[in-house]
């Protein structure tokens, strides 16, 4: 069963302007995690934010930050004066069961100058 | 702090021959996991250990791929034989239990 879905195979966006990446999930455990990673062209994964399923407040991490909707089981990123550099793929996944992680087929944002 | 320590970082051999690919886990993280990511499947997980046991292994393809963790800072993934179908990027990434894993900078396989 998929267990996080990304619907937005890619995206564009205008140099400093905000973006939302949508990510949702499917679990009926209460405890789990939820994170955003980034991988450029480069190839790297990096680790970007990370929001768990008790905490009351979304995550924020500079320019990052996750609008978490339980209810609706969402994790949108949204990524605020989005730059150059911001061009690149970026995946969701959840932490389930405390060890095993899932992941979504990720979003390709290309940031237009 | 060191990272993920993964090697090599590209390799290319030819079919049939054995691969082996290793991963040096920060100090500290509890859990390993293999990935492979290729164009048309994603990031698949192939395999992950907590405090060095395998756990979940149903995402290693076939018993061609083997994967051992012989104690906290080390382990391998074996692919023997190989098949040009194995060609891709193999992640290693650790964490601790709850915590975001943090990937290596990956293998880039290619198989001819």
């Amino acid at each position: 069963a998929q267990k996080i879905t990304q619907t937005q195979p890619g995206m564009f966006v205008q140099e400093k302007e905000a973006v939302t990446l949508d990510c949702t999930y499917d679990t009926s455990d209460p405890s789990y995690g939820l994170f955003w990673y980034k991988q450029p062209s480069s190839g790297e994964m990096i680790f970007l934010i990370y929001q768990g399923s008790y905490d009351q407040q979304n995550a924020t991490e500079g320019r990052y930050s996750l609008n978490f909707q339980k209810a609706r089981k969402s994790a949108n990123l949204v990524i605020s004066a989005s730059q150059l550099g911001d061009s690149a793929m970026y995946f969701c996944a959840m932490l389930h069961n405390f060890n095993k992680f899932y992941f979504g087929s990720g979003t390709k944002l290309n940031v237009k100058p | 702090d060191a990272g993920v320590i993964q090697s090599p970082r590209h390799e290319v051999t030819e079919m049939g021959q054995e691969v082996t690919l290793r991963c040096k886990p920060i100090s500290g993280h509890n859990s390993l996991f293999w990935y492979r990511q290729t164009m048309m499947r994603g990031l698949e997980l192939l395999i992950y250990f907590n405090n060095n046991v395998p756990i979940d292994d149903s995402g290693m393809p076939e018993d061609r791929f083997s994967a051992k963790m012989p104690n906290a800072s080390f382990s391998t993934l074996k692919i023997q034989p190989s098949e040009p179908r194995d060609s891709a990027v193999y992640f290693c990434a650790t964490g601790r239990s709850n915590q975001p894993q943090h990937f290596g900078d990956g293998t880039r396989l290619s198989i001819l």
